[in-house]
C-alpha cells in the first residue's frame, strides 16, 4: 500500500525552464512534508520542506506548494539548471518515520 | 563537521552469510533511522533508535533482522542468512532529538549484493 506516489517516473527539461515534480498522498494524517534529491551511490540530501498549516514555501530556485484537499503536492524548480539532475523523492514525516515515494528521475539538457 | 558514516559501502554475500551494516551519526545527534531502498523502488522505514533504545521497529522483518545503537559505537544493522531478496541499498540516518524528527541526516549508503 503505497501511501506516497510519485506517478511520473521521469521528466526532462531544458536548462532554464521551470521543472515540476508531482506527488500525492492518501493519508490525511500526515502533517509534513519534505522533498529530497539524491544522486547515484549517495544518500538523500534535504532540499525543502513544508507544514500543513501551509500552502506554500520557497527557498531560492526551489518552492513547494500542498494542496491538502487534493492531497496533492508539488515541488517547482526555476530556473532550472543541468546539476539539478538527480532522483527527487517526496515524503511524509508520520509518527517518528519518513515514508518516501518511489522517485523522479530529473534530467536537466542545455 | 563530519556527515552520517556508514561502513562499508560495499558488501557482497553468499546466500547464508551474515551482514554487518555499521552507521555512525552525525555528531552530538543521539537519534538513529535505518531504511532499506530496493532497486526501483523508494526508501522503506526498517527502524528507529535512541541510544541502547529501540523506539520503533515497525518497518523490521519479522525474522533474521536486527538493529542495536550501543551506549558507545555506531550504530549496527545485522542480517542473518541473507538470502538474494536481501540485496538492497541500507540507508541510515540521523537527527538530533526526538522534537525535530525531520531533520533526518542521511549517510551515503551500504549497497548489499547476495550472491
Amino acid at each position: 500500500d503505497q501511501q506516497v506516489k510519485q506517478n511520473s517516473p521521469s521528466l526532462s527539461v531544458q536548462e532554464g525552464r521551470i521543472s515540476i515534480l508531482n506527488c500525492d498522498y492518501t493519508n490525511s494524517m500526515f502533517d509534513y512534508f519534505l522533498w529530497y534529491k539524491k544522486y547515484p551511490a549517495e544518500g538523500p540530501t534535504f532540499l525543502i520542506s513544508i507544514s500543513s498549516i501551509k500552502d506554500k514555501n520557497e527557498d531560492g530556485r526551489f518552492t513547494v506548494f500542498l494542496n491538502k484537499s487534493a492531497k496533492h503536492l508539488s515541488l517547482h524548480i526555476v530556473p532550472s539548471q543541468p546539476g539539478d539532475s538527480a532522483v527527487y523523492f517526496c515524503a511524509a514525516l508520520y509518527t517518528d518515520k519518513l515514508i518516501f515515494g518511489t522517485g523522479t528521475r530529473l534530467q536537466v539538457f542545455p | 563537521n563530519a556527515g552520517v558514516m556508514q561502513n562499508p559501502r560495499h558488501l557482497v554475500r553468499r546466500r547464508g552469510q551474515e551482514a554487518r551494516l555499521r552507521c555512525s551519526p552525525m555528531k552530538g545527534h543521539s537519534h538513529v533511522y535505518w531504511y532499506r531502498q530496493l532497486p526501483e523502488e523508494g526508501l522503506k522505514f526498517m527502524v528507529y533508535l535512541q541510544k541502547e533504545n529501540i523506539i520503533d521497529e515497525s518497518g523490521m522483518p519479522k525474522e533474521r533482522f536486527s538493529a542495536e545503537f550501543p551506549k558507545e559505537g555506531p550504530s549496527i544493522l545485522r542480517i542473518q542468512q541473507v538470502v538474494r531478496g536481501d540485496s538492497a541499498a541500507y540507508f541510515c540516518a540521523s537527527s538530533p532529538s526526538r522534537a525535530i524528527l525531520y531533520e533526518q541526516y542521511f549517510g551515503p549508503g551500504t549497497r548489499l549484493t547476495v550472491t
